[in-house]
Protein backbone atom coordinates (compact mmCIF):
# COMPACT_ATOMS: atom_id res chain seq x y z
CA UNK A 1 0.00 0.00 0.00
CA UNK A 2 1.19 3.52 -0.67
CA UNK A 3 2.19 5.71 1.86
CA UNK A 4 0.50 9.22 2.48
CA UNK A 5 2.12 11.30 -0.01
CA UNK A 6 2.36 15.13 -0.17
CA UNK A 7 3.36 17.40 -2.79
CA UNK A 8 5.61 19.75 -3.22
CA UNK A 9 8.38 18.44 -0.92
CA UNK A 10 9.90 21.75 -1.08
CA UNK A 11 8.85 25.57 -1.58
CA UNK A 12 9.85 28.79 -1.57
CA UNK A 13 7.76 31.34 -1.36
CA UNK A 14 8.05 35.37 -1.25
CA UNK A 15 6.12 37.28 2.04
CA UNK A 16 2.67 38.16 0.94
CA UNK A 17 2.68 35.63 -1.55
CA UNK A 18 -0.17 32.36 -1.21
CA UNK A 19 0.81 28.84 -1.00
CA UNK A 20 -1.48 26.02 -1.89
CA UNK A 21 0.02 22.31 0.09
CA UNK A 22 -1.72 19.01 -1.47
CA UNK A 23 -1.78 16.02 0.42
CA UNK A 24 -3.24 12.72 -0.66
CA UNK A 25 -4.05 9.98 2.44
CA UNK A 26 -3.37 6.18 1.85
CA UNK A 27 -5.89 4.58 0.11
CA UNK A 28 -8.93 4.02 2.04
CA UNK A 29 -8.45 6.39 4.78
CA UNK A 30 -10.93 8.88 4.98
CA UNK A 31 -9.40 11.43 7.91
CA UNK A 32 -6.52 13.20 7.54
CA UNK A 33 -4.92 15.83 9.43
CA UNK A 34 -2.26 18.62 9.01
CA UNK A 35 0.55 19.43 11.41
CA UNK A 36 3.22 23.02 11.51
CA UNK A 37 6.72 21.82 12.58
CA UNK A 38 9.25 24.65 13.64
CA UNK A 39 12.42 24.44 15.58
CA UNK A 40 10.63 26.83 18.11
CA UNK A 41 7.20 26.01 17.87
CA UNK A 42 7.87 22.22 17.49
CA UNK A 43 4.63 20.35 16.17
CA UNK A 44 2.01 21.96 15.92
CA UNK A 45 -1.81 20.70 15.04
CA UNK A 46 -3.76 22.98 12.33
CA UNK A 47 -6.81 21.03 11.60
CA UNK A 48 -8.45 17.89 11.05
CA UNK A 49 -10.78 16.79 8.00
CA UNK A 50 -12.97 13.87 7.67
CA UNK A 51 -15.92 13.37 5.10
CA UNK A 52 -14.97 16.89 3.56
CA UNK A 53 -15.64 18.33 7.28
CA UNK A 54 -13.57 20.30 8.97
CA UNK A 55 -13.78 18.42 12.40
CA UNK A 56 -11.07 20.07 15.12
CA UNK A 57 -8.59 23.49 14.00
CA UNK A 58 -5.46 24.29 16.13
CA UNK A 59 -4.96 27.99 17.11
CA UNK A 60 -3.79 29.46 13.99
CA UNK A 61 -4.75 32.66 12.45
CA UNK A 62 -7.56 32.85 9.58
CA UNK A 63 -4.42 32.72 7.22
CA UNK A 64 -4.11 28.80 7.36
CA UNK A 65 -7.41 26.99 5.39
CA UNK A 66 -7.75 24.04 4.61
CA UNK A 67 -9.86 21.85 2.72
CA UNK A 68 -11.07 17.72 1.78
CA UNK A 69 -11.84 16.61 -1.24
CA UNK A 70 -14.81 13.53 -2.20
CA UNK A 71 -11.88 11.05 -2.82
CA UNK A 72 -10.00 11.92 0.87
CA UNK A 73 -7.64 14.11 -0.55
CA UNK A 74 -6.47 17.46 1.23
CA UNK A 75 -5.57 20.72 0.63
CA UNK A 76 -3.71 23.23 3.10
CA UNK A 77 -3.66 26.98 2.49
CA UNK A 78 -1.73 29.66 3.20
CA UNK A 79 -2.73 33.58 2.18
CA UNK A 80 -0.36 36.58 2.94
CA UNK A 81 3.04 34.75 3.80
CA UNK A 82 4.96 35.86 6.49
CA UNK A 83 8.58 34.75 7.52
CA UNK A 84 7.41 33.30 10.54
CA UNK A 85 5.44 30.57 8.07
CA UNK A 86 8.70 29.11 7.10
CA UNK A 87 8.61 25.74 8.44
CA UNK A 88 7.55 21.97 7.35
CA UNK A 89 4.26 21.08 7.29
CA UNK A 90 2.98 17.43 7.94
CA UNK A 91 -0.07 15.56 6.63
CA UNK A 92 -1.43 12.94 8.52
CA UNK A 93 -4.02 10.31 7.49
CA UNK A 94 -6.14 7.47 9.60
CA UNK A 95 -8.52 4.82 8.76
CA UNK A 96 -11.39 7.19 9.66
CA UNK A 97 -12.16 9.67 13.14
CA UNK A 98 -11.11 9.16 16.08
CA UNK A 99 -8.16 8.83 18.58
CA UNK A 100 -7.95 5.20 18.64
CA UNK A 101 -6.83 4.83 14.60
CA UNK A 102 -3.07 4.77 14.20
CA UNK A 103 -1.78 8.80 12.15
CA UNK A 104 0.41 7.75 9.36
CA UNK A 105 2.22 10.60 7.97
CA UNK A 106 3.23 11.94 5.13
CA UNK A 107 7.29 13.34 4.98
CA UNK A 108 5.76 16.81 4.79
CA UNK A 109 6.33 20.12 2.42
CA UNK A 110 9.11 21.82 3.52
CA UNK A 111 8.06 26.25 3.01
CA UNK A 112 11.11 28.80 2.99
CA UNK A 113 9.23 32.20 3.21
CA UNK A 114 11.60 34.83 1.94
CA UNK B 1 -6.23 20.47 28.25
CA UNK B 2 -3.58 18.21 27.30
CA UNK B 3 0.35 18.98 27.60
CA UNK B 4 3.43 17.05 27.59
CA UNK B 5 6.77 17.40 28.72
CA UNK B 6 10.09 15.51 27.53
CA UNK B 7 12.98 15.65 29.59
CA UNK B 8 15.92 16.49 27.66
CA UNK B 9 16.07 17.86 24.23
CA UNK B 10 19.44 15.80 23.65
CA UNK B 11 20.25 12.45 25.10
CA UNK B 12 23.87 11.38 24.35
CA UNK B 13 24.40 7.38 25.18
CA UNK B 14 27.18 5.29 23.82
CA UNK B 15 26.49 1.91 20.84
CA UNK B 16 24.97 -0.59 23.08
CA UNK B 17 23.81 1.04 26.14
CA UNK B 18 20.21 1.75 27.44
CA UNK B 19 18.38 3.92 25.89
CA UNK B 20 16.01 6.11 28.32
CA UNK B 21 13.72 9.19 27.13
CA UNK B 22 11.42 10.61 29.60
CA UNK B 23 7.48 12.18 28.65
CA UNK B 24 5.41 13.56 31.00
CA UNK B 25 1.80 14.44 30.04
CA UNK B 26 -0.73 16.21 31.53
CA UNK B 27 -4.71 15.35 30.56
CA UNK B 28 -7.96 16.14 32.57
CA UNK B 29 -9.44 12.96 30.71
CA UNK B 30 -8.25 9.83 30.42
CA UNK B 31 -5.37 10.14 27.82
CA UNK B 32 -4.08 7.57 24.49
CA UNK B 33 -0.06 8.14 24.31
CA UNK B 34 2.26 7.46 21.72
CA UNK B 35 5.67 7.86 20.99
CA UNK B 36 6.88 8.63 17.24
CA UNK B 37 10.16 9.13 15.76
CA UNK B 38 11.31 11.17 13.04
CA UNK B 39 14.29 10.80 10.95
CA UNK B 40 16.13 13.50 9.05
CA UNK B 41 14.33 15.01 6.16
CA UNK B 42 11.14 11.87 6.75
CA UNK B 43 7.83 11.99 7.98
CA UNK B 44 6.89 10.74 11.84
CA UNK B 45 7.17 6.75 12.14
CA UNK B 46 5.27 5.94 15.11
CA UNK B 47 6.96 3.63 17.27
CA UNK B 48 3.97 2.30 19.84
CA UNK B 49 1.30 3.48 21.59
CA UNK B 50 -1.11 3.09 24.74
CA UNK B 51 -4.31 2.97 24.69
CA UNK B 52 -5.96 1.06 27.69
CA UNK B 53 -4.97 -2.54 29.25
CA UNK B 54 -1.54 -3.56 29.46
CA UNK B 55 0.79 -0.43 30.82
CA UNK B 56 3.73 -1.74 29.36
CA UNK B 57 3.90 -1.61 25.98
CA UNK B 58 6.17 -2.74 22.80
CA UNK B 59 6.87 -1.07 20.08
CA UNK B 60 9.07 -1.35 16.97
CA UNK B 61 12.54 -1.80 16.93
CA UNK B 62 13.13 -3.13 20.47
CA UNK B 63 11.35 -0.03 21.99
CA UNK B 64 8.63 -0.28 25.28
CA UNK B 65 7.41 2.13 27.21
CA UNK B 66 5.64 2.05 30.24
CA UNK B 67 2.37 4.05 31.15
CA UNK B 68 2.37 5.12 35.24
CA UNK B 69 -0.73 6.80 35.96
CA UNK B 70 0.18 7.32 39.26
CA UNK B 71 3.66 9.23 37.50
CA UNK B 72 1.37 10.91 34.67
CA UNK B 73 4.88 9.80 32.73
CA UNK B 74 5.34 7.27 30.04
CA UNK B 75 9.33 6.92 29.09
CA UNK B 76 10.46 5.62 26.34
CA UNK B 77 12.98 2.56 26.71
CA UNK B 78 15.46 0.62 24.58
CA UNK B 79 18.03 -2.06 26.34
CA UNK B 80 20.95 -1.69 23.70
CA UNK B 81 21.21 1.46 21.51
CA UNK B 82 22.07 0.83 18.12
CA UNK B 83 23.26 3.92 15.75
CA UNK B 84 20.42 3.49 13.57
CA UNK B 85 18.43 4.54 16.65
CA UNK B 86 19.61 8.10 16.20
CA UNK B 87 17.12 10.20 15.72
CA UNK B 88 14.47 12.77 16.90
CA UNK B 89 11.70 10.92 19.06
CA UNK B 90 8.28 12.99 19.69
CA UNK B 91 6.10 11.66 22.94
CA UNK B 92 2.43 12.71 22.15
CA UNK B 93 -0.95 12.41 23.54
CA UNK B 94 -4.61 12.55 22.99
CA UNK B 95 -7.67 12.48 24.49
CA UNK B 96 -9.83 8.59 24.63
CA UNK B 97 -13.36 10.11 24.19
CA UNK B 98 -14.10 12.42 21.49
CA UNK B 99 -13.78 11.92 17.78
CA UNK B 100 -10.69 13.63 17.30
CA UNK B 101 -7.44 12.31 16.60
CA UNK B 102 -5.51 15.37 17.54
CA UNK B 103 -2.20 14.81 18.75
CA UNK B 104 -0.68 17.13 21.07
CA UNK B 105 3.72 16.80 20.50
CA UNK B 106 6.50 17.10 23.62
CA UNK B 107 9.05 19.67 21.99
CA UNK B 108 11.16 16.27 21.07
CA UNK B 109 14.36 14.72 22.07
CA UNK B 110 17.15 13.99 19.76
CA UNK B 111 19.15 11.07 20.28
CA UNK B 112 22.83 10.80 19.25
CA UNK B 113 24.38 7.51 19.74
CA UNK B 114 28.19 7.25 19.95
CA UNK B 115 30.51 4.43 18.41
Amino acid sequence: KAGVTQTPRYLIKTRGQQVTLSCSPISGHRSVSWYQQTPGQGLQFLFEYFSETQRNKGNFPGRFSGRQFSNSRSEMNVSTLELGDSALYLCASSYTQGSLYEQYFGPGTRLTVT
Amino acid sequence: AQSVTQLGSHVSVSEGALVLLRCNYSSSVPPYLFWYVQYPNQGLQLLLKYTTGATLVKGINGFEAEFKKSETSFHLTKPSAHMSDAAEYFCAVTAQRGNTGKLIFGQGTTLQVKP
